[in-house]
């Protein structure tokens, strides 16, 4: 049973446009949501959160929107540049509960020049 | 600035066979995290530790112990590898909980023949 979930294992953009990375949740209880990148051969580095009493946070070319009726998040990263291209793993963290932090199983995002 | 340091950085062990992975982090955390990365699963936590003594099993603990002796090392030890036990391991540190990054070492490649 899958707490967190990306349901699309791979996305391509071109440079310039708008990538958009989705995730959606089951457990009501998250307080906050995280979005992680990693490049290959490399740990991942935390890139956005967002609380879950807000419905955006935006930090330069990253802007996170969670929509709690629906369960769903998403990242958008505008312009899309090459060196976005990663894996990115959604996050969900239940403060009370030390050992709910979640990741899905991650989205590939390639940007084509 | 060395941040979170895993040694080795690949390892091949024979079923049956014993191992410790090494984490190291310079920052001062009072919170230490194991994860393993297995394909289409995400990171799932195994051990994490909230301070210097003191460990707690994750969401995956079985055929892992970890030790924290020292605030700035976690270990994960692997008494009798098995070939399931094949994955990429992470470790992590945080300040700590909620709504705060993580810190990820590189990782560890595991495989067990």
């Amino acid at each position: 049973d899958q707490q967190v979930k990306q349901n699309s294992p791979s996305l391509s953009v071109q440079e310039g446009r708008i990538s958009i990375l989705n995730c959606d949740y089951t457990n009501s209880m998250f307080d906050y949501f995280l979005w992680y990148k990693k490049y290959p051969a490399e740990g991942p580095t935390f890139l956005i959160s967002i609380s879950s009493i807000k419905d955006k946070n935006e930090d330069g070319r990253f802007t996170v929107f969670l929509n709690k009726s629906a369960k769903h998040l998403s990242l958008h990263i505008v312009p899309s540049q090459p060196g976005d291209s990663a894996v990115y793993f959604c996050a969900g963290d239940q403060k009370t509960s030390y050992d709910k932090v979640i990741f899905g199983p991650g989205t590939s995002l390639s940007v084509i020049p | 600035n060395a941040g979170v340091t895993q040694t080795p950085k690949f390892r091949v062990l024979k079923t049956g066979q014993s191992m410790t992975l090494l984490c190291a982090q310079d920052m001062n955390h009072e919170y230490m995290y194991w994860y393993r990365q297995d394909p289409g699963m995400g990171l799932r936590l195994i051990h994490y530790s909230v301070g210097e003594g003191t460990t707690a099993k994750g969401e995956v603990p079985d055929g892992y112990n970890v030790s924290r002796l020292k605030k700035q090392n976690f270990l994960l030890g692997l008494e009798s590898a098995a070939p399931s036990q094949t994955s990429v391991y992470f470790c992590a540190s945080s300040y700590r909980r909620g709504n705060t990054e993580a810190f990820f070492g590189q990782g560890t490649r595991l495989t067990v023949v």
